[in-house]
């Protein structure tokens, strides 16, 4: 069975510091996706990115930058240079590839980020 | 363009009642999933739809079921509520016609409060 693991429950800083989330999976699959998803206190989550098993590239959009490790199985998220309106819970997603079509993300329990001004 | 839109936004119901939740996808979406959030937790996988067939079911009692129209909206049901099933919930709809990567864009939720 699939299992995301983010170890961190709660993490404080100020403003203007960088923060790194951490995220472990588990998956007997070769072929899987993960995601990180934003969910600030409306409630909504907000896609921020997707990353295929199979593309190891490390991506920085903007402020954001995320670092795929496969042969750690951790696929951590780095805020540089914290804002105040980054203040969320952020969770990461895996999802697994089934010839049925079938689409399911499992979360794990999310990181409540609180940046201080 | 509208994103996923969910409706009532918020509910409170009695134990034992029942409750009908609705999802109207992104325009162009055929894929529909619903998830249940707990407070403090992540969101747990409960259907998905695609083409109006169930996909997949996650690991929930039959009181819950669901089903999705020609015009691809869902609506997800629960029969008689336990105070457990408060929770907020949440619809995702996709563009996934098959294999490959795909993203999950989600609704707002519905805040279903039992008592």
């Amino acid at each position: 069975a699939q299992k995301v693991t983010q170890a961190q429950t709660e993490i404080s800083v100020v403003e203007k510091e960088d923060v790194t989330l951490d995220c472990v999976y588990e998956t007997r699959d070769t072929t899987y996706y993960l995601f990180w998803y934003k969910q600030p206190p409306s409630g909504e989550l907000v896609f921020l990115i997707r990353r295929n098993s199979f593309d190891e590239q490390n991506e920085i959009s903007g402020r954001y930058s995320w670092n795929f490790q496969k042969s750690t199985s951790s696929f951590n998220f780095t805020i540089t240079a914290s804002q105040v309106v980054d203040s969320a819970v952020y969770f990461c997603a895996l999802s697994e590839e089934y010839d049925t079509g079938r689409r399911a993300l499992t979360f794990g329990s999310g990181t409540r980020l609180q940046v201080q001004p | 363009d509208a994103g996923v839109t969910q409706s009532p936004t918020h509910l409170i119901k009695t134990r034992g009642q029942h409750v009908t939740l609705r999802c109207s996808p992104i325009s162009g979406h055929k894929s529909v999933s619903w998830y249940q959030q707990v407070l403090g937790q992540g969101p747990q996988f409960i259907f998905q739809y695609y083409e109006k067939e169930e996909r997949g079911r996650g690991n929930f009692p039959d009181r819950f079921s669901a089903r999705q129209f020609p015009n691809y909206s869902s609506e997800l049901n629960v029969n008689a509520l336990l105070l457990g099933d408060s929770a907020l919930y949440l619809c995702a709809s996709s563009s996934s016609s098959g294999s490959g990567s795909y993203e999950q864009y989600f609704g707002p939720g519905t805040r279903l409060t039992v008592t």
